[in-house]
């Protein structure tokens, strides 16, 4: 069966630290991938999604990037964190003609 | 207008009661259609699928009506452990050649059962 793991699961950074939070998916091949934020007391926004290795679409202007170096490998990062980086990170995964299934999030905490 | 809308909420209910969660969405080329549910400080799980002709999962029942973009849940019989938010979620394709998938998510209704 299919898995997802992120981490670490909570994370506090001072503002202007760098960040990298990755995301691995076992037991499928060549899935989508996707990056989300979910703010306090806010609904799901689509960051990123991958099609493939390499291959990564921004959906929203922000200091925030996205890498798939390998099929089940996606990593989110940035070179300096902003107060609005605050928020609830989630990885997400899915073949075509299927759910999105979420892994167990990210917490950040931006000082 | 937002791209899917959901019942404001909070809904409380007893043990036992039916309760109905109502959702539309504004983009008539949305393809597939869902619900999500999510716990307090928890990533969102899939909880079914919604087709046209309606389907049913023991006390979950969903429905879709493409022509007036209108989606529902019914919850029969509310246990305890019913108690989330409950995410309304429509797809489109998106990229070049259309194969990925992005979910517009509601904003959630928030369901709280009783003892």
């Amino acid at each position: 069966s299919q898995t997802i793991h992120q981490w670490p699961a909570t994370l506090v950074q001072p503002v202007g630290s760098p960040l990298s939070l990755e995301c691995t998916v076992e037991g499928t091949s060549n899935p989508n991938l996707y990056w989300y934020r979910q703010a306090a007391g806010r609904g799901l926004q689509l960051l990123f999604y991958s099609v493939g290795i390499g291959q990564i679409s921004s959906e929203v202007p922000q200091n925030l990037s996205a890498s798939r170096p390998q099929d089940r490998q996606f990593i989110l990062s940035s070179k300096k964190l902003l107060l609005s980086d605050s928020g609830f990170y989630l990885c997400a995964w899915s073949v075509v003609g299927d759910a999105q299934y979420f892994g167990p999030g990210t917490r950040l905490t931006v000082t | 207008r937002k791209e899917v809308e959901q019942d404001p909420g909070p809904f409380n209910v007893p043990e036992g009661a039916t309760v109905a969660f109502n959702c539309t969405y504004s983009n008539s080329a949305s393809q597939s259609f869902f619900w999500y549910r999510q716990d307090c400080r928890k990533e969102p799980k899939l909880l079914m699928s919604v087709y046209s002709s309606g389907n049913e999962d023991g006390r979950f029942t969903a429905q879709l009506n493409r022509a007036s973009q209108y989606i529902s849940l019914l919850i029969r019989d509310s246990k305890l452990s019913d108690s989330a938010t409950y995410l309304c979620v429509v797809t489109t394709l998106r990229g070049s050649s259309g194969s990925a998938r992005q979910l517009t998510f509601g904003s959630g209704t928030q369901l709280t059962v009783l003892p």
